[in-house]
């Protein structure tokens, strides 16, 4: 079946460096795509989103780049803090009911 | 706004026992979603409602898993019997868009 996939499990990152979190989708339908992050013991937050008729999207400090020619989904993080250390998702919304298809999730290591 | 509130945040249980998790919604959101969380299967949607109605319930296990939405305000995950291999944490998230707000989680672990 189609789904959304994350290449990395787990990504370590010296505190200051910049971070790239990856993601591949298979459902070329998909018409809208979420970040989220989840600190332990917490649910997860939402950090960004992208529509597909746009490539890019940026927030504060958080970069969102879609690439629909290889179904690819990258989330930026710029000069990563502690407070970065989290599993982080994407999700793909395939239909109009808001219900989001979740990748497994990678988690972020931010070494200091 | 509370933002989504979820009761118990944490319950244990004896096998055979009836487990009811609670959710109310962020006001306003028409929305509202029941995911379980484990290590092995990761983030996995259970059941959605939208205007109070069950919209795809394809997500629960079994049937020992039934929720309920009598209002706009307020839901209900019961397992009833509970089993170890439910022991999980268990989101509720509200949306009036794309956006899902999650809820804290209850962590249910069954013994």
């Amino acid at each position: 079946g189609e789904s959304v996939g994350l290449h990395l499990p787990t990504l370590s990152v010296q505190e200051g460096d910049n971070s790239i979190i990856n993601c591949a989708y298979s459902n070329s339908a998909s018409d809208y795509f979420i970040w989220y992050k989840q600190e332990s013991g917490k649910g997860p937050q939402f950090i960004i989103d992208i529509r597909s008729n746009m490539d890019k999207r940026q927030g504060q400090r958080v970069t969102v780049l879609l690439n629909k020619t290889v179904k690819h989904l990258s989330l930026q993080i710029a000069a990563t803090q502690p407070g970065d250390s989290a599993v982080y998702f994407c999700a793909e919304n395939m239909d109009s009911n808001y219900q989001l298809i979740w990748g497994a999730g990678t988690k972020l290591i931010i070494k200091p | 706004d509370a933002g989504v509130i979820q009761s118990p945040r944490h319950e244990v249980t004896e096998m055979g026992q009836e487990v009811t998790l609670r959710c109310k919604p962020i006001s306003g959101h028409n929305s509202l979603f029941w995911y379980r969380q484990t290590m092995m299967r990761g983030l996995e949607l259970l059941i959605y409602f939208n205007n109070n109605v069950p919209i795809d319930d394809s997500g629960m296990p079994e049937d020992r898993f039934s929720a309920k939405m009598p209002n706009a305000s307020f839901s209900t995950l019961k397992i009833q019997p509970s089993e170890p291999r439910d022991s999980a944490v268990y989101f509720c998230a509200s949306s009036r868009g794309d956006e899902q707000f999650f809820g804290p989680g209850t962590r249910l672990t069954v013994l």
